[in-house]
């Protein structure tokens, strides 16, 4: 498919374990972010890359949360010593710029 | 202040009636706004994008009021499908989109 794919679909894992969560952007597009959504609430900006700049990394709540992005296609959101309260969904989202995004499904994260 | 704010409802709207709802924004600037639609447990969705004054799209419209900083959205003739939370986006100075919170509403047979 040409959408944004997301893997895994659903993670759980214990509290104090690391996560790697996986987001594969629409080819061509520049730019890529990442969300966090908990359950009812808004959308949570976490991190924003765009072509070859500094990604704007305003929007992490911890020094626990990080990301990359590789070849300006995959990214990857790395949660280390996960907590109760990083349970939510994490959305990844592309953009072909200051555009419309195009979100992916999402990975449900559960930390037990 | 947040720099898009919308009203989280829930809007609770009898099937075949029209419902419209506002979204404001901090960035004078901004050219183009972004509605989108999430239904519960999913990731949101295009519904319409509006880059001059206005965008319709069936029985939704969208209409800019640069004076006023606001975009609303209208549905006309509501269907139960069209229960769901509408967000709003907007580009901030570096093109990074910026989400409101989102405005349920909840359309009743």
């Amino acid at each position: 498919g040409a959408g944004v794919s997301q893997s895994p679909s659903n993670k759980v894992t214990e509290k104090g374990k690391d996560v790697e969560l996986r987001c594969d952007p629409i080819s061509g597009h520049t730019a890529l972010y990442w969300y966090r959504q908990s359950l009812g609430q808004g959308l949570e900006f976490l991190i924003y890359f765009q072509g070859n700049s500094a990604p704007d990394k305003s929007g992490l709540p911890s020094d626990r949360f990080s990301a990359e992005r590789t070849g300006g296609s995959v990214s990857t959101l790395t949660i280390q010593r996960t907590q109760q309260e990083d349970s939510a969904v994490y959305l990844c989202a592309s953009s072909p710029g200051a555009n419309e995004q195009f979100f992916g499904p999402g990975t449900r994260l559960t930390v037990l | 202040r947040k720099e898009v704010e919308q009203d989280p409802g829930p809007f609770n709207v009898p099937e075949g009636a029209t419902v419209a709802f506002n979204c404001t924004y901090s960035n004078s600037a901004s050219q183009s706004f972004f509605w989108y639609r999430q239904d519960c447990r999913k990731e949101p969705k295009l519904l319409m994008s509006v880059y001059s004054s206005g965008n319709e799209d069936g029985r939704f419209t969208a209409q800019l009021n640069r004076a006023s900083q606001y975009i609303s959205l209208l549905i006309r003739d509501s269907k139960l499908s069209d229960s769901a939370t509408y967000l709003c986006g907007e580009p901030d100075s570096w093109g990074k989109l910026q989400f409101g919170a989102g405005t349920q509403v909840v359309v009743t047979p």
